[in-house]
């Protein structure tokens, strides 16, 4: 009953450096999404996708990239990081349910640090 | 665009008290979804209720309740008789759907209430 995973727990990384946050679902929902949350504020999306092989931008997409070639996998791609982007980042997950917006499934969370 | 606001930051109570918190939210559509999610100092977000933009009716679950006043445009989330294990961070979530009565499930987000319940 594994849900939403994301690794790693925790990173440190150094600036202009880049990494890959892993997120995975055993619920074959259609939808994730990738939020990050800064300090004392509300999760703020980054990417989300539909399916396999389709995503599209949040509100914050700028220095991210994301793939979906599989239904249980959404990873997220940071490029060159950068101080700006030290966060929590959680992925979620959610049913597709045309009568109405299905309650995400979250990952406990990837806390990311940039130094 | 949407926007949720939670203007309570933060929250002190004694155990056994009743506590609400307040939730405002803009949005241009007649359908959408609102949301409360709670995060423990643990950090996961655990899912407490949906509400979709056509069933005003009030909802009660053992010691939380929440009132959904369209007129207000507000989702207001009430605990009676609060505890020590309910100190956490909640936040209200909106989501908006399009003509098809999905919008791909995209939250927004309040900043988030910080709940302390003191024994």
């Amino acid at each position: 009953n594994a849900g939403v995973t994301q690794t790693p727990k925790f990173r440190i990384l150094k600036i202009g450096q880049s990494m890959t946050l892993q997120c995975t679902q055993d619920m074959n929902h259609n939808y994730m999404y990738w939020y990050r949350q800064d300090p004392g504020m509300g999760l703020k999306l980054i990417y989300y996708s539909v399916g396999a092989g389709i995503t599209d931008k949040g509100e914050v997409p700028n220095g991210y990239n994301v793939s979906r070639s599989t239904t249980e996998d959404f990873p997220l791609r940071l490029e060159l990081a950068a101080p700006s982007q030290t966060s929590v980042y959680f992925c979620a997950s959610s049913s597709r349910d045309p009568g109405g917006n299905q309650p995400q499934h979250f990952g406990d969370g990837t806390r990311l640090s940039i130094l | 665009a949407q926007k949720v606001t939670q203007a309570q930051t933060e929250i002190s109570v004694v155990e056994k008290e009743d506590v609400t918190l307040d939730c405002v939210y803009e949005t241009r559509d007649t359908t959408y979804y609102l949301f409360w999610y709670k995060q423990p100092p643990s950090g996961e977000l655990v899912f407490l209720i949906r509400r979709n933009s056509f069933d005003e009716q009030n909802e009660i679950s053992g010691r939380y309740s929440w009132n959904f006043q369209k007129s207000t445009s507000s989702f207001n989330f009430t605990i009676t008789a609060s505890q020590v294990v309910d100190s956490a961070v909640y936040f209200c979530a909106l989501s908006e759907a399009d003509a098809g009565g999905t919008s791909y499930g995209k939250l927004t987000f309040g900043q988030g209430t910080i709940l302390t319940v003191h024994p």
